[in-house]
């Protein structure tokens, strides 16, 4: 079946930029998004982008898509202190459904 | 506008016991899923409701999971028999959905259960 993989952890100081990476194993994927989860806190929806698609960018926030490598970052500049949280990288394929296959997180820690 | 809403928030119950949660999804959507959050798998998809098609059952854990959504709204995942392996948050999510186009998957804020 689909996988997506994440790193567990990234921490970072207030004011640089935060690079977070998700590798994904099927080629039939049409979206891919990026959720933040922070504590407590259900899923917020921060960007998704097509899978024909190489790059995206909205206000702090770039995606980059390789699909050759099936490799998705996000990207946050200026990482301020209330970005602390954990980021869900998910792909879905519109012509089975559209449900959502998630990686497993990566906790991002934003040091002031 | 109002979003996904679940109920209830908070649900502890005793091994073998049955417990019923459920989701209200935004007016108007037509697509509703159903994921869990556990510490073990992750988050994981469960079941897809989509206008009056049968749904998608597939990832279902096991048959003492089940769904059901009245008059394509409401949806109420019941698990019968709860197992400790059971306890996780349920998260409902909800989306329009158009012939090959895509919507945004709105979640709810989830059901935490713990199967003591």
């Amino acid at each position: 079946g689909e996988d997506v993989e994440q790193s567990l952890f990234l921490s970072v100081r207030e004011g640089d930029s935060s690079v977070i990476n998700c590798t994904y194993t099927d080629s039939s994927s049409t979206y891919l998004y990026w959720y933040k989860q922070e504590p407590g806190a259900g899923l917020q929806l921060l960007t998704y982008i097509f899978s024909n698609m190489d790059m995206k960018q909205d206000q702090r926030l770039t995606v980059l898509l390789n699909k050759k490598d099936k490799h998705l970052s996000l990207r946050i500049a200026d990482t301020q202190t209330g970005d602390s949280a954990i980021y869900f990288c998910a792909e879905s394929d519109n012509n089975a459904g559209n449900m959502l296959t998630f990686g497993g997180g990566t906790r991002l820690m934003v040091k002031p | 506008g109002a979003g996904v809403s679940q109920s209830p928030s908070n649900k502890v119950t005793e091994k073998g016991k049955d417990v019923e949660l459920r989701c209200d999804p935004i007016s108007g959507h037509t697509a509703l899923y159903w994921y869990r959050q556990s510490l073990g798998q992750g988050l994981e998809f469960l079941i897809y409701f989509q206008g009056n098609s049968a749904p998608d059952k597939s990832g279902l854990p096991s048959d003492r999971f089940s769904a059901e959504r009245t008059g394509g709204s409401v949806s109420t995942l019941t698990i019968q028999r709860t197992q400790q392996e059971d306890s996780a948050v349920y998260l409902c999510a909800s989306s329009l959905a158009s012939a090959g186009g895509w919507e945004t998957q709105y979640f709810g804020p989830g059901t935490r259960l713990l199967v003591l």
